[in-house]
Parts: C-alpha cells; structure tokens; sequence
C-alpha cells in the first residue's frame, strides 16, 4: 500500500542540524511532489516547504528561507529534509506529506508517522 | 500569506447530533481560471498524523463516512458531521492550498458532551 515512512525521533543541541527522512513506497516515486510540515506541541500544523518530483528544485516557506534544505534520492525513493541552526522553537513533530495527485496544488492525503525533533541543551 | 481561522475553537456535542466547524480564509481561495476551490478538511487523532477528509471544500475522500460533509465558496467554509459518534472526537484543521505557503487553522478540538 501507499506509505511514507519517516526517521526515528532526534535530540539536539541549540545551533545544530537535522536531517529527517522519508521513505516513499507503494506508487511511483518520482511522480509526486513531497511536502514538510510541522507540528509543536499542543499546536497547529506550519508549512514548509515543497520538493518537485525531479529533486530539481524546492519552494520553502520565507520563515524557513536559508535554514532548510530539502533533496531526495531517487534510488531509495527517499526524501530528506535538513534544517539547520536548530533553537528550542524548532521542537517539533515534522511530517512529511504527500498531495493526493501528481501536481503541487493539491489536498494531502498520504502523511508519514511524523518524527520528533527535540532541541535543548 | 493566506490566514485560515476556526470557529469555535472547541465544541463539545452529544452523540447522535450535529457537529458544525466553521473556517475563513483572508483571502478567496477559488481559482477563476478552473473554478476550483483549494481548500481541504482534516482530522487528527492523538498520537496519529492527520487524515484528509473533504477536499475541493466539498468533496468527500475515499473511505470517509458520509456523516462527513464540507461547504462553502470562496472565503467562508463549513464542516459538518452528522450524528456524532464516538471515534469523531478529534481535533480538526481546515487548509488552503491555493498558494504557497499551504497555510491551517488553527484546529478545532471536538468533544462529546
């Protein structure tokens, strides 16, 4: 079936760098944009960003503009999403998700179990 | 950016009755060049990733209960269950996805009464 299966939880410290990722499998990989959103907790989603179904190129939210790196590896059907700079504010659930079509303007209807990225000193 | 709010901010309603979630968004979200309306209901459990219920504002995703309905055009949109059951309690998120940044609500925490 059709499933995204994300990266064990992290812990890191104030200033560091995760790289979560997400593997896809069930439908054919490079046909798919791929979404991050993330989640504190207790709180509502937050848009991240969005990788094209090449890997060629990614639109990131202006909040995460210069800390967020998103790439994938077509082999693996993998996508990743690095961000940098981590500060306590960056404690989050982080999904991945994916539209319900080939296209990027679409509702998400397949989510990875999400991972959990923990800053603190 | 497109901001999305809720109404009410929690609800708590009897089972077997109606439950109604209300969404506004700053700006429309329906295309003129298709007439399509960018805009998607979901519903998180604890401890669960979220799962798409209604999409296009009205349509309703594969396998969700017909209890389940969306309305609404333009700015203003409504998801309403009827008769409540129990495993509805959740918390529920309206979306745009018009354009970039794919802004949520801020959710809608639903309980039985």
């Amino acid at each position: 079936q059709v499933q995204l299966v994300q990266s064990g939880a992290e812990v890191k410290k104030p200033g560091a760098s995760v790289k979560v990722s997400c593997k896809a499998s069930g439908y054919p990989f490079t046909s798919y944009y791929m979404h991050w959103v993330r989640q504190a907790p207790g709180q509502g989603f937050e848009w991240m960003g969005i990788m094209n179904p090449g890997g060629t190129s990614a639109n990131y939210a202006q909040k995460f503009q210069g800390r967020v790196i998103m790439t994938r590896d077509t082999s693996t059907s993998t996508v990743y999403m690095e961000l940098s700079a981590l500060r306590s504010e960056d404690t989050a659930l982080y999904y991945c998700a994916r539209p319900r079509l080939p296209g990027p303007d679409d509702a998400f209807n397949i989510w990875g179990q999400g991972t959990m990225v923990t800053v603190s000193s | 950016d497109i901001v999305m709010t809720q109404s009410p901010d929690s609800l708590a309603v009897s089972l077997g009755e109606r439950a109604t979630i209300n969404c506004k968004s700053s700006q429309s979200v329906l295309s003129s060049s298709n007439n399509k309306i960018y805009f998607a209901w979901y519903q998180q459990k604890p401890g669960q990733p979220p799962k798409l219920l209604i999409y296009w504002a009205s349509t309703r995703e594969s396998g969700v209960p017909d209890r389940f309905s969306g309305s609404g055009s333009g700015t203003d949109f409504t998801l309403t269950i009827n008769s409540l059951q129990a495993e509805d309690v959740a918390v529920y998120y309206c979306q745009q996805y018009y354009s970039s940044p794919y802004t949520f609500g801020q959710g809608t925490k639903l309980e039985i009464k």
